[in-house]
């Protein structure tokens, strides 16, 4: 399976700031996708980032709250922006390799106060 | 667009008993099936997969599946649970055109009492 290192792994942030998460892959994929998980929720689609172009928002996440850069085929980040404590959540990232299926990031564990 | 449902949201069980997770999901064309566990404090762990051929899988841990395509279901099964196998468990789907994006149910949380 794919290598993902995910960072940073956890943060406390104030609110009305923003964060920014790393994925790096260690190869070349097509798609990534970011997930959330809310406490004691399962993991919620957040986008799907193709390289080269805008990525794709699922319904009741918009591009100005999760902006996502995919500048390469091993690379994205994910931005929380203006956080409120409803952002308080684990956010992964994940990456599909054919037959073997999706790998996902350890995760980043953000609190918001 | 595809969902995924699984029935149970909460199962308590005592060890030695039998164990069957429900699972249901909505997509009208191919699909990957998966069944991931989470145990506390951990991070997603994959249990198996279902891809193509034999409709019974046989996953880590003692865990397997059926992939009932008429009924559009993916079961979790074990014959007998240990106090170990406490954990949420996400039964997730991914349909084979387009994206392929992974959609995952809203988890089964398991509670082995010793």
């Amino acid at each position: 399976s794919a290598v993902i290192s995910q960072k940073p792994s956890r943060d406390i942030c104030q609110r009305g700031t923003s964060l920014t998460i790393q994925c790096q892959v260690d190869s070349q994929v097509t798609m990534m996708f970011w997930y959330r998980q809310q406490p004691g929720q399962s993991l919620t689609l957040i986008a799907t980032a193709n390289q080269g172009s805008e990525a794709t928002y699922e319904s009741g996440f918009v591009i100005d709250k999760f902006p996502i850069s995919r500048p390469n085929l091993t690379f994205s980040t994910l931005t929380v922006s203006n956080m409120s404590p409803e952002d308080s959540s684990i956010y992964l990232c994940s990456v599909i390799r054919g037959l073997r299926g999706y790998t996902f990031g350890s995760g980043t564990r953000l609190t918001v106060v | 667009a595809q969902s995924v449902s699984q029935h149970n949201h909460h199962v308590i069980l005592s060890e030695a008993a039998s164990l069957e997770l429900g699972c249901n999901y909505s997509y009208g064309g191919t699909v990957n099936l998966f069944w991931y566990v989470q145990y506390p404090g951990q991070h997603l762990q994959l249990l198996l997969k279902y891809f193509s051929g034999d409709p019974l899988v046989k996953g880590i841990k003692g865990f397997e599946a059926e992939f009932i395509k008429s009924k559009f279901s993916f079961n979790l099964r074990k014959p007998s649970v240990q106090w170990s196998d406490t954990a949420e468990y996400f039964c997730a789907v991914n349909g084979l055109e387009g994206a392929q994006k992974l959609v995952f149910g809203q988890g089964t949380r398991l509670t082995i009492n010793p």
